[in-house]
Protein backbone atom coordinates (compact mmCIF):
# COMPACT_ATOMS: atom_id res chain seq x y z
CA UNK A 1 0.00 0.00 0.00
CA UNK A 2 1.71 3.17 -1.14
CA UNK A 3 2.27 5.17 2.04
CA UNK A 4 3.48 8.73 0.38
CA UNK A 5 1.63 9.19 -2.35
CA UNK A 6 2.30 11.90 -5.09
CA UNK A 7 -0.16 13.66 -7.55
CA UNK A 8 0.26 14.08 -10.35
CA UNK A 9 3.28 11.58 -11.84
CA UNK A 10 3.58 13.74 -14.46
CA UNK A 11 2.77 17.73 -14.49
CA UNK A 12 3.60 19.83 -17.64
CA UNK A 13 2.68 23.50 -17.32
CA UNK A 14 3.29 26.58 -19.11
CA UNK A 15 6.07 29.14 -18.52
CA UNK A 16 5.65 31.44 -16.10
CA UNK A 17 1.42 29.74 -15.51
CA UNK A 18 1.53 28.81 -11.38
CA UNK A 19 1.12 24.99 -10.28
CA UNK A 20 0.64 22.94 -7.64
CA UNK A 21 1.90 19.48 -6.86
CA UNK A 22 0.33 17.32 -4.25
CA UNK A 23 1.84 15.10 -1.50
CA UNK A 24 -0.51 13.32 0.85
CA UNK A 25 0.44 10.42 3.66
CA UNK A 26 -0.71 7.77 5.75
CA UNK A 27 2.18 7.59 8.21
CA UNK A 28 1.42 10.20 10.63
CA UNK A 29 4.82 11.49 10.61
CA UNK A 30 5.74 14.99 11.86
CA UNK A 31 8.38 15.99 9.00
CA UNK A 32 7.54 16.43 5.69
CA UNK A 33 9.83 17.49 2.88
CA UNK A 34 10.03 18.96 -0.16
CA UNK A 35 13.46 17.84 -2.62
CA UNK A 36 13.35 18.70 -6.00
CA UNK A 37 15.94 16.09 -8.49
CA UNK A 38 17.17 17.68 -11.68
CA UNK A 39 18.21 15.04 -14.48
CA UNK A 40 21.44 13.13 -13.36
CA UNK A 41 21.51 15.07 -10.06
CA UNK A 42 21.26 14.61 -6.14
CA UNK A 43 17.58 15.54 -4.74
CA UNK A 44 18.16 19.08 -3.15
CA UNK A 45 15.83 20.25 -0.11
CA UNK A 46 13.48 23.02 -0.53
CA UNK A 47 11.85 23.31 2.72
CA UNK A 48 10.18 20.67 5.08
CA UNK A 49 7.76 21.35 7.80
CA UNK A 50 7.85 19.69 11.54
CA UNK A 51 4.47 19.98 11.92
CA UNK A 52 3.07 22.89 11.14
CA UNK A 53 6.80 24.66 11.58
CA UNK A 54 7.92 25.57 8.32
CA UNK A 55 11.75 25.60 7.46
CA UNK A 56 13.03 26.87 3.96
CA UNK A 57 16.25 26.29 2.78
CA UNK A 58 18.33 29.67 2.30
CA UNK A 59 18.86 28.82 -1.35
CA UNK A 60 15.35 27.86 -2.08
CA UNK A 61 14.27 30.70 -4.44
CA UNK A 62 11.03 32.55 -3.51
CA UNK A 63 9.46 30.93 -6.80
CA UNK A 64 8.67 28.19 -4.65
CA UNK A 65 6.06 27.99 -2.21
CA UNK A 66 4.58 25.29 0.64
CA UNK A 67 1.57 24.76 2.50
CA UNK A 68 0.56 21.86 4.97
CA UNK A 69 -3.17 21.91 5.74
CA UNK A 70 -3.08 19.26 7.89
CA UNK A 71 -0.89 16.50 9.04
CA UNK A 72 -1.56 14.66 6.18
CA UNK A 73 -1.38 17.00 2.99
CA UNK A 74 1.08 18.96 1.82
CA UNK A 75 1.64 20.90 -1.44
CA UNK A 76 4.37 22.58 -3.06
CA UNK A 77 3.58 25.81 -5.55
CA UNK A 78 5.62 27.21 -7.93
CA UNK A 79 4.33 30.54 -9.00
CA UNK A 80 5.96 31.53 -11.95
CA UNK A 81 7.86 28.40 -13.50
CA UNK A 82 10.60 28.34 -15.74
CA UNK A 83 12.15 26.48 -17.70
CA UNK A 84 14.80 25.73 -15.10
CA UNK A 85 12.10 24.52 -12.83
CA UNK A 86 11.61 21.50 -14.65
CA UNK A 87 12.39 18.24 -12.39
CA UNK A 88 11.47 15.33 -10.25
CA UNK A 89 10.05 16.59 -7.30
CA UNK A 90 10.54 14.35 -4.41
CA UNK A 91 7.70 14.60 -1.49
CA UNK A 92 9.20 12.50 1.74
CA UNK A 93 7.80 12.00 5.30
CA UNK A 94 9.96 10.83 8.56
CA UNK A 95 8.97 10.96 11.99
CA UNK A 96 11.95 12.43 12.58
CA UNK A 97 14.87 13.32 10.70
CA UNK A 98 17.18 11.04 11.57
CA UNK A 99 14.68 8.44 11.01
CA UNK A 100 14.11 6.68 7.73
CA UNK A 101 12.34 9.26 5.28
CA UNK A 102 9.84 7.48 3.10
CA UNK A 103 9.56 8.47 -0.60
CA UNK A 104 6.80 9.15 -2.84
CA UNK A 105 6.98 8.34 -6.61
CA UNK A 106 7.92 11.54 -7.63
CA UNK A 107 5.98 14.19 -10.14
CA UNK A 108 7.99 14.90 -13.11
CA UNK A 109 7.43 18.65 -14.07
CA UNK A 110 7.95 19.74 -17.52
CA UNK A 111 7.77 23.42 -18.51
CA UNK A 112 7.18 24.42 -22.07
CA UNK B 1 28.19 21.87 6.71
CA UNK B 2 27.78 18.24 6.42
CA UNK B 3 29.03 16.56 2.56
CA UNK B 4 28.61 13.29 1.15
CA UNK B 5 30.89 12.53 -1.83
CA UNK B 6 30.45 9.34 -3.78
CA UNK B 7 33.09 7.82 -5.84
CA UNK B 8 32.17 6.53 -9.49
CA UNK B 9 29.04 8.69 -10.96
CA UNK B 10 29.11 4.59 -12.98
CA UNK B 11 29.92 1.96 -12.00
CA UNK B 12 29.32 -1.08 -14.08
CA UNK B 13 29.71 -4.87 -13.17
CA UNK B 14 28.77 -8.68 -14.66
CA UNK B 15 25.85 -10.15 -13.46
CA UNK B 16 26.69 -12.36 -10.52
CA UNK B 17 30.25 -10.39 -9.59
CA UNK B 18 30.93 -7.99 -6.79
CA UNK B 19 28.99 -4.65 -6.26
CA UNK B 20 30.85 -1.98 -4.38
CA UNK B 21 29.63 1.67 -4.18
CA UNK B 22 31.71 4.02 -2.60
CA UNK B 23 30.86 6.85 0.00
CA UNK B 24 32.34 8.94 1.84
CA UNK B 25 31.45 11.43 4.45
CA UNK B 26 33.26 14.46 5.89
CA UNK B 27 32.22 15.14 9.39
CA UNK B 28 34.00 15.79 12.93
CA UNK B 29 30.92 14.02 14.74
CA UNK B 30 29.78 10.41 13.27
CA UNK B 31 26.57 11.36 11.72
CA UNK B 32 23.57 9.13 10.29
CA UNK B 33 24.14 7.70 7.00
CA UNK B 34 21.98 5.68 4.37
CA UNK B 35 21.89 4.35 1.38
CA UNK B 36 18.77 5.10 -0.96
CA UNK B 37 18.31 3.28 -4.58
CA UNK B 38 16.02 5.37 -7.39
CA UNK B 39 14.91 2.82 -10.67
CA UNK B 40 13.93 5.33 -13.18
CA UNK B 41 11.19 7.40 -12.62
CA UNK B 42 10.77 6.69 -9.05
CA UNK B 43 11.18 7.88 -6.03
CA UNK B 44 13.92 6.66 -3.16
CA UNK B 45 13.60 3.80 -1.33
CA UNK B 46 15.96 2.81 1.40
CA UNK B 47 17.95 0.13 1.34
CA UNK B 48 19.89 0.13 4.92
CA UNK B 49 20.94 2.80 7.16
CA UNK B 50 23.35 3.41 9.68
CA UNK B 51 22.91 4.97 13.30
CA UNK B 52 26.15 4.40 15.73
CA UNK B 53 24.87 0.35 16.62
CA UNK B 54 26.43 -2.01 14.75
CA UNK B 55 29.05 -0.70 12.22
CA UNK B 56 28.10 -3.46 9.25
CA UNK B 57 24.46 -2.63 8.07
CA UNK B 58 22.58 -5.28 6.75
CA UNK B 59 19.61 -4.13 4.16
CA UNK B 60 17.56 -5.04 2.11
CA UNK B 61 18.27 -6.86 -1.47
CA UNK B 62 21.27 -8.41 -0.22
CA UNK B 63 22.84 -5.17 0.22
CA UNK B 64 25.45 -4.45 3.01
CA UNK B 65 27.44 -1.35 4.23
CA UNK B 66 30.28 -1.00 6.39
CA UNK B 67 30.84 2.30 8.88
CA UNK B 68 34.38 3.02 8.73
CA UNK B 69 35.19 5.83 11.14
CA UNK B 70 38.81 5.57 10.91
CA UNK B 71 37.97 6.29 6.97
CA UNK B 72 34.75 8.32 7.52
CA UNK B 73 33.72 5.92 5.09
CA UNK B 74 29.99 3.86 4.16
CA UNK B 75 30.51 1.92 1.41
CA UNK B 76 27.60 -0.11 0.59
CA UNK B 77 28.11 -3.68 -0.97
CA UNK B 78 26.52 -6.44 -2.49
CA UNK B 79 28.20 -10.25 -3.12
CA UNK B 80 26.64 -10.59 -6.02
CA UNK B 81 24.97 -8.35 -8.30
CA UNK B 82 21.74 -9.32 -10.14
CA UNK B 83 20.36 -7.53 -13.18
CA UNK B 84 17.61 -5.70 -11.19
CA UNK B 85 20.16 -4.28 -9.14
CA UNK B 86 20.79 -1.54 -12.19
CA UNK B 87 19.60 1.95 -10.79
CA UNK B 88 20.79 4.79 -9.57
CA UNK B 89 22.49 4.52 -6.14
CA UNK B 90 22.32 7.58 -3.27
CA UNK B 91 24.57 7.51 -0.27
CA UNK B 92 23.08 9.89 2.02
CA UNK B 93 23.76 11.88 5.86
CA UNK B 94 22.27 13.27 8.03
CA UNK B 95 24.00 15.29 11.15
CA UNK B 96 21.81 13.77 14.18
CA UNK B 97 19.36 14.88 16.52
CA UNK B 98 18.22 18.22 15.40
CA UNK B 99 19.30 18.54 12.29
CA UNK B 100 16.33 18.46 9.65
CA UNK B 101 18.46 17.80 6.51
CA UNK B 102 19.67 14.40 4.81
CA UNK B 103 22.79 15.59 2.43
CA UNK B 104 22.78 13.31 -0.28
CA UNK B 105 25.87 12.66 -2.58
CA UNK B 106 25.91 12.63 -6.05
CA UNK B 107 24.44 9.19 -6.96
CA UNK B 108 26.16 6.71 -8.40
CA UNK B 109 24.69 4.90 -11.72
CA UNK B 110 25.14 0.72 -11.34
CA UNK B 111 25.08 -0.86 -14.56
CA UNK B 112 24.78 -4.79 -14.55
CA UNK B 113 25.99 -6.46 -17.81
CA UNK B 114 24.53 -9.97 -18.63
Amino acid sequence: DAMVIQNPRYQVTQFGKPVTLSCSQTLNHNVMYWYQQKSSQAPKLLFHYYDKDFNNEADTPDNFQSRRPNTSFCFLDIRSPGLGDAAMYLCATSRKVTDEAFFGQGTRLTVV
Amino acid sequence: AQSVTQLGSHVSVSEGALVLLRCNYSSSVPPYLFWYVQYPNQGLQLLLKYTSAATLVKGINGFEAEFKKSETSFHLTKPSAHMSDAAEYFCAAAAGAGSYQLTFGKGTKLSVIP
